[in-house]
């Protein structure tokens, strides 16, 4: 079975600076790769997503993420945060119709 | 505007009773997922219908049952409501297949007393 791992539970950026959020995944083959972002009591929107070609694959809201085969790691990055980009980030991998989600990386935003 | 609805958005029940929340859509698609999220955890898959199929997943409790009477309308049925339960009940739509991300709609805050 597939799974996700999200190393960081909770990061804090200063607004303006540049921000990387991890991904791990496991999987035999190549999954496909999407990141949500929540907002508090929201739903999940998606950010971008990944099937194949291109390796760095751009998204909504300024965000990027770049999937390594090697490293089995597929990691979002924005090069300038804004405060409104405080939430909750999930990456998730869909095998056979099915999508399972990391614990989700909790962004905070310093003015 | 509005692709995937959920109703009510804050639901009250009591330990015992049970509580349907729903879910529509007007996005035509073709499958529908309930995730259980609680506080600062991963979304859930409690189950998901392909069309009429219905797919559940091993681990959901039978407490939990799912109607999908037609293509827009999805509900989650709870009919014991525990404490445990207290949760985000997450509705998802997707086209079909791997490739399709899902569309979530704003959730449904349980409490239960």
């Amino acid at each position: 079975a597939q799974s996700v791992t999200q190393p960081d539970i909770h990061i804090t950026v200063s607004e303006g600076a540049s921000l990387e959020l991890r991904c791990n995944y496991s999987y035999g083959a190549t999954p496909y790769l999407f990141w949500y972002v929540q907002s508090p009591g929201q739903g999940l929107q998606l950010l971008l997503k990944y099937f194949s070609g291109d390796t760095l694959v751009q998204g909504i809201k300024g965000f990027e993420a770049e999937f390594k085969r090697s490293q089995s790691s597929f990691n979002l990055r924005k090069p300038s945060v804004h405060w409104s980009d405080a939430a909750e980030y999930f990456c998730a991998v869909a095998v056979a119709g099915k999508s399972t989600f990391g614990d989700g990386t909790t962004l905070t935003v310093k003015p | 505007d509005a692709m995937v609805i959920q109703n009510p958005r804050y639901q009250v029940t009591q330990f015992g009773k049970p509580v349907t929340l729903s879910c529509s859509q007007t996005l035509n698609h073709n499958v529908m997922y309930w995730y259980q999220q609680k506080s600062s955890q991963a979304p859930k898959l409690l189950f998901h219908y392909y069309d009429k199929d219905f797919n559940n997943e091993a681990d959901t409790p039978d407490n939990f049952q799912s109607r999908r009477p037609n293509t827009s309308f999805c509900f989650l049925d709870i009919r014991s409501p525990g404490l445990g339960d207290a949760a985000m009940y997450l509705c998802a739509t997707s086209r079909a297949g791997d490739s399709d991300e899902q569309y979530f709609g704003p959730g449904t805050r349980l409490t239960v007393t």
